[in-house]
């Protein structure tokens, strides 16, 4: 099916516990994306990726690392998770003259 | 203070009202403005997109831009209770490497 799918859907991890948020977008668009959605913040841009292999810090990257080797996948890591990294996570993605972003589904992420 | 400030609500309207939802920003460098709108549980979605002022209609939606204010609009028309959602503005500069600069977004209510 084409579209952008993130896994899993839920996820509970212990603190200090690494853990990848996977994002796959089958349209081959060039820019990807990392939110986090919080009440009271909205939706807070973590990292974003214009192309395979080009990575750049957003808003919050404290605590999380991604990479791009290719361009249909963009994988999120909380080296160490915190209580306070605990929301729920959207990826989204866009191609080079489209405005609008396409988002997944979200990955809800309790850590304790 | 927030480059995007938007009401959280809850706007709780009845079946067949018009519902006005807003946005006030503070960075004049914004030209494209977006509507999104969230169910619960799901990714936002892409709404209503326009670029710099005016107005721009999409069936029972009428995006409204006011770059002088500085505020953003959304009308619905005859809202129905599947409009109950969670809406959010959105809005960037030009040039593709800028990025989307969201508001907290407003929940919304339509009771029968």
């Amino acid at each position: 099916d084409a579209g952008i799918t993130q896994s899993p859907r839920y996820k509970i991890t212990e603190t200090g516990r690494q853990v990848t948020l996977m994002c796959h977008q089958t349209w081959s668009h060039s820019y990807m994306f990392w939110y986090r959605q919080d009440l009271g913040h909205g939706l807070r841009l973590i990292y974003y990726s214009a192309a395979a292999d080009i990575t750049d810090k957003g808003e919050v990257p404290d605590g999380y690392v991604v990479s791009r080797s290719k361009t249909e996948n963009f994988p999120l890591t909380l080296e160490s998770a915190t209580r306070s990294q605990t929301s729920v996570y959207f990826c989204a993605s866009r191609e080079d003259r489209n405005y609008g972003y396409t988002f997944g589904s979200g990955t809800r992420l309790t850590v304790v | 203070q927030k480059e995007v400030e938007q009401d959280p609500g809850p706007l709780s309207v009845p079946e067949g009202a018009i519902v006005s939802l807003n946005c006030t920003y503070s960075n004049s460098a914004f030209q494209y403005f977006m509507w999104y709108r969230q169910y619960s549980r799901k990714g936002p979605e892409l709404l209503m997109y326009t670029y710099s002022s005016g107005n721009k209609e999409d069936g029972r939606f009428t995006a409204q831009v006011d770059k002088s204010s500085k505020y953003i609009s959304l009308f619905i028309r005859d809202s129905q209770p599947s409009d109950s959602a969670t809406y959010l503005c959105a809005m960037k500069r030009t040039g593709t490497a800028s990025k989307l600069t969201f508001g907290t977004g407003t929940r919304l209510q339509v009771t029968l």
